[in-house]
């Protein structure tokens, strides 16, 4: 299982929107609505924080969203806080595969 | 509230077998299809396993397929990874983890609740 392709790192000034990107194949992100995204924050449990592409769990934030075309899913940070420095990781159903992570995005808030 | 404890991690040898254990709580386990993802030292996520709420449909990573088995009690609100011949790039905080969402193959892709993780480390 090939891993999906994220930038290592991204950044922005607080109050900023940052995006970051998420790139896959037909065969996975671009063959199904089933893109997620996990926040983790130094030595804590990934969180997640956008499933099927774009809908959002109870209690995140609407800062956070999601999209995709064709073989790449994007996550939109909007309004950038301190709080969301972490790093981010996107999966994919993949299939007869089943399931796949990026190799994960430094988020660092200048 | 809501809650997901693995325990079984330790250090291992190459080639040996070990069980780790996810007891939930706070929500009907028998309801949610379960994952089980790994993260090496300063590594990104790896997911691992995947089964059904009913136990019924199971799906592997490559990577161990053939040596790990993901299983559940249902009973006792409990997954299982059973780890056989145990390799030194098996060496990683292993977290089980609570499907949500749509069902593809019996099982949720998502996971919205995680656990805080067991390590299962190597000792040459």
């Amino acid at each position: 299982q090939s891993a999906l392709t994220q930038p290592p790192s991204a950044s922005g000034s607080p109050g900023q929107s940052v995006t970051i990107s998420c790139t896959g194949t037909s065969s996975d992100v671009g063959g199904y609505d089933f893109v997620s995204w996990y926040q983790q924050h130094p030595g804590k449990a990934p969180k997640l924080m956008i499933y099927e592409v774009y809908k959002r769990p109870s209690g995140v934030p609407d800062r956070f969203s999601g999209s995709k075309s064709g073989n790449t899913a994007s996550l939109t940070v909007s309004g950038l806080q301190a709080e969301d420095e972490a790093d981010y990781y996107c999966s994919s159903h993949a299939g007869a595969q089943f399931n796949v992570f990026g190799g994960g995005t430094k988020l660092t808030v200048l | 509230q809501v809650q997901l404890v693995e325990s079984g991690g330790g250090v291992v040898q190459p080639g040996t077998s070990m069980r780790l254990s996810c007891a939930a709580s706070g929500f009907i386990f028998s309801n949610y299809g379960m994952h089980w993802v790994r993260q090496a030292p300063g590594k990104g996520l790896e997911w691992v396993a995947a089964m059904s709420k009913d136990g019924i449909n199971k799906y592997y990573a490559d990577s161990v397929k053939g040596r790990f088995t993901i299983s559940r009690d249902n009973s006792k609100n409990t997954l299982y990874l059973q780890m056989n011949t145990l390799r030194a790039e098996d060496t990683a905080v292993y977290y089980c983890a609570k499907a949500v969402g749509t069902m593809v193959g019996g099982v949720s892709v998502s996971s919205d609740v995680w656990g805080q993780g067991t390590t299962v480390t190597f000792s040459s």
